[in-house]
């Protein structure tokens, strides 16, 4: 049982290319995150799906899409990259109210 | 949209004192209130959370309280211990969004 695994963990990409990062979470939750980490910031709500087939866009959804390949799959794809976008990704799910995080991904944009 | 303020922002104190750290939520519909802790490096776990028909919950040496009239809540650690030293997060969730506030370092020193 892997709970949400989040791949890739490290990931140094150039400005301007794009990258998906991939969720798959084996507790047949319902409802999915994408957070980002940012020193001082907190974790602030990038998209999130409430089930499979929907989508929601949450506090920073700007320069992301998200799918919802299944009920199992949640991928997060930066399009064209920005500096800003340099953060620390966590992916979750949810059962009842317990939120499961995936162990980060650290994103680096030059 | 829900807007989660936590406060203080670094909190230092002696092991064996207390430490208390304050929310404010925006939404009078957000209806859970979870607090998790995130060591260096390490995924965020949750430590306790209430709901809103509850005033106060206890863990062993951690409690929250909730003040749905003023929308605060807060979590009391007692009798801290230097591996309470980590970011502890505030959330406040309605429906699916789960927010988070920004974080506080707590330190304790031996």
């Amino acid at each position: 049982n892997a709970g949400v695994t989040q791949t890739p963990k490290f990931q140094v990409l150039k400005t301007g290319q794009s990258m998906t990062l991939q969720c798959a979470q084996d507790m047949n939750h319902n409802s999915m995150y994408w957070y980002r980490q940012d020193p001082g910031m907190g974790l602030r709500l990038i998209y999130y799906s409430a089930s499979e087939g929907t989508t929601d866009k949450g506090e920073v959804p700007n320069g992301y899409n998200v799918s919802r390949l299944n009920k199992r799959e949640f991928s997060l794809r930066l399009e064209s990259a920005a500096p800003s976008q340099t953060s620390v990704y966590f992916c979750a799910s949810r059962a009842s109210n317990t939120i499961y995080f995936g162990e980060g991904s650290w994103l680096t944009v030059v | 949209g829900e807007n989660v303020e936590q406060h203080p922002s670094t909190l230092s104190v002696q092991e064996g004192d207390s430490a208390v750290i304050k929310c404010t939520y925006s939404d009078s519909a957000s209806n859970y209130f979870p607090w998790y802790k995130q060591e260096l490096g390490k995924r965020p776990q949750l430590i306790i959370d209430i709901r809103s028909n509850v005033g106060e919950k206890k863990d062993q040496r951690i409690a929250v309280t909730l003040n749905k009239t003023a929308k605060h809540f807060s979590l009391h650690i007692t009798e801290t211990q230097p591996e309470d030293s980590a970011v502890y997060f505030c959330a406040a969730r309605r429906r699916t969004a789960l927010i988070f506030g920004k974080g506080t370092t707590l330190s304790v020193s031996s």
